[in-house]
């Protein structure tokens, strides 16, 4: 049973249009986050949300827009897609948002390319 | 803000040869550490951790990582590389004001036969 699972693998489209990416746990975690992993596999957050609150939100385009409608589930939708937004996006999740050390739950990613 | 930097993009190793990964961190206040590994096409996995319990963590798949205070260094080490070991492999702080995690730019491992 997957613990963190993303939903679709892979997404190409066309600058322009506006896209979703859905994320959903299974772990009863209280906190996920979306990251954005370029092409030189660089990692950067980008949101994180807890029990369904906006809680990190890193300089972003406000084309993206994550959507919590419960705590396992944490879906991002982006607006106007530009060839720059290419990359892989992985949502994670962990226990609690307060906790240094909490071991962060990574899901497969989803590999965007726009044309 | 703490950071890391991962010294070496890229490293090669021959099957059953020592695997050195570096980690060196910034922090004006107690890390911490942590490694992740990614295989190909997949998400990110835990390899293990340092929450100031002990200097010498092992963790999964036979790899540990010593914090060294004085050196502010978190290296990775594997006695003997395996083939299954080619992977990105990143290291990772824990920023204790914003409770974010703080990713190295990753090194390629990749393991001659």
């Amino acid at each position: 049973d997957t613990a963190v699972s993303q939903t679709p693998k892979y997404l190409v489209t066309q600058m322009g249009n506006d896209k979703s990416i859905k994320c959903e746990q299974n772990l009863g975690h209280d906190t996920m986050y979306w990251y954005k992993q370029d092409s030189k596999k660089f990692l950067k957050i980008m949101f994180s949300y807890n029990n369904k609150e906006l809680i990190i939100n890193e300089t972003v385009p406000n084309r993206f827009s994550p959507k919590s409608p419960d705590k396992a589930h944490l879906n991002l939708h982006i607006n106007s897609l530009e060839l720059g937004d290419s990359a892989v996006y992985f949502c994670a999740s962990s226990r609690r948002r307060d906790s240094l050390t909490d071991t962060q739950y990574f899901g497969p990613g989803t590999r965007l390319t726009v044309l | 803000a703490q950071s890391v930097t991962q010294l070496g993009s890229h490293v090669s190793v021959s099957e059953g040869a020592l695997v050195l990964l570096r980690c060196n961190y910034s922090s004006s206040v107690p890390p911490y550490l942590f490694w992740y590994v990614q295989y190909p096409n997949q998400g990110l996995q835990l390899l293990l951790k340092y929450t100031s319990a002990a200097t010498l963590v092992k963790g999964i798949n036979g790899f540990e990582a010593e914090f060294k205070k004085s050196e502010t260094s978190f290296h990775l080490t594997k006695p003997s590389a395996h083939m299954s070991d080619a992977a990105e492999y990143f290291c990772a702080v824990s920023d204790s004001n914003d409770y974010k995690l703080s990713f190295g730019a990753g090194t390629t491992v990749t393991v001659r036969a």
